[in-house]
């Protein structure tokens, strides 16, 4: 199956960690990555593969996978966090690509 | 650094067929290792991967799209275009053209809406 799927929403207190998770047949074979979407702007790359963070995103922002389960995890989550968040997996020619149905992370 | 920027037109009607440009600007589309992409977003829905080139030219397609989408590339101009025949209302939508490397999309453009619409 190609389908990947996040859970609608999550809520986390200022401070402290929410993790956003991904779940699909395809994450067994490919590593996600992982977007952040503010409204009315484009995505933003926030970590990749195994253990990657793009330069400018904070460190605060990690990933991990295991099986068929990917995991986002904010850990001290700001304001500025609040946001849509994407998983995306597919295969290293992008042949079967598919992004998961977002996760909208409300900040309290 | 690499930045994308979208164009065309913003209302298409509906049979007719959508064609968007993206530019590529602060560096070379023909850079390898990277395949230049095309995502939409519906409206207040999620992400979907349309499809993406390679310099080279080779493609890949969505496959519940690829009967209607043509992906090109002008290495001459650092651009690469996307046509999408046939629109009806439901392909209204923000068009985002992004660069892909290693499974994952590092730079995109801001995005563009296109309405499907007589």
């Amino acid at each position: 199956s190609s389908e990947l799927t996040q859970d609608p929403a999550v809520s986390v207190a200022l401070g402290q960690t929410v993790r956003i998770t991904c779940q699909g047949d395809s994450l067994r074979t490919y590593y996600p990555s992982w977007y952040q979407q503010k409204p009315g702007q484009a995505p933003v790359l926030v970590f990749y593969g195994k253990n990657s963070r793009p330069s400018g995103i904070p460190d605060r922002f990690s990933g991990s996978s295991s099986g068929n389960t990917a995991s986002l995890t904010i850990t001290g989550a700001q304001a500025e966090d609040e946001a849509d968040y994407y998983c995306y997996t597919g295969d290293s020619s992008a042949k079967h690509a598919v992004f998961g149905g977002g996760t909208n992370v409300t900040v309290l | 650094q690499v930045q994308l920027q979208e164009s065309g037109p913003g209302l298409v009607k509906p049979s007719q067929t959508l064609s968007l440009t993206c530019t590529v600007s602060g560096g070379s589309i023909s850079s390898g290792g990277y395949y230049w992409s095309w995502i939409r977003q519906h409206p207040g829905k999620g992400l979907e991967w349309i499809g993406n080139i390679h310099y080279s030219g080779t493609t890949n397609y969505n496959p519940s799209l690829k009967s209607r989408v043509i992906i090109s590339v002008d290495t001459s101009t650092n651009q690469f275009s996307l046509k999408v025949s046939s629109v009806t209302a439901a392909d209204t939508a923000v068009y985002y053209c992004a660069r892909r490397i290693s499974n994952a999309f590092d730079v995109w453009g801001q995005g563009t809406l296109v309405t499907v619409s007589s």
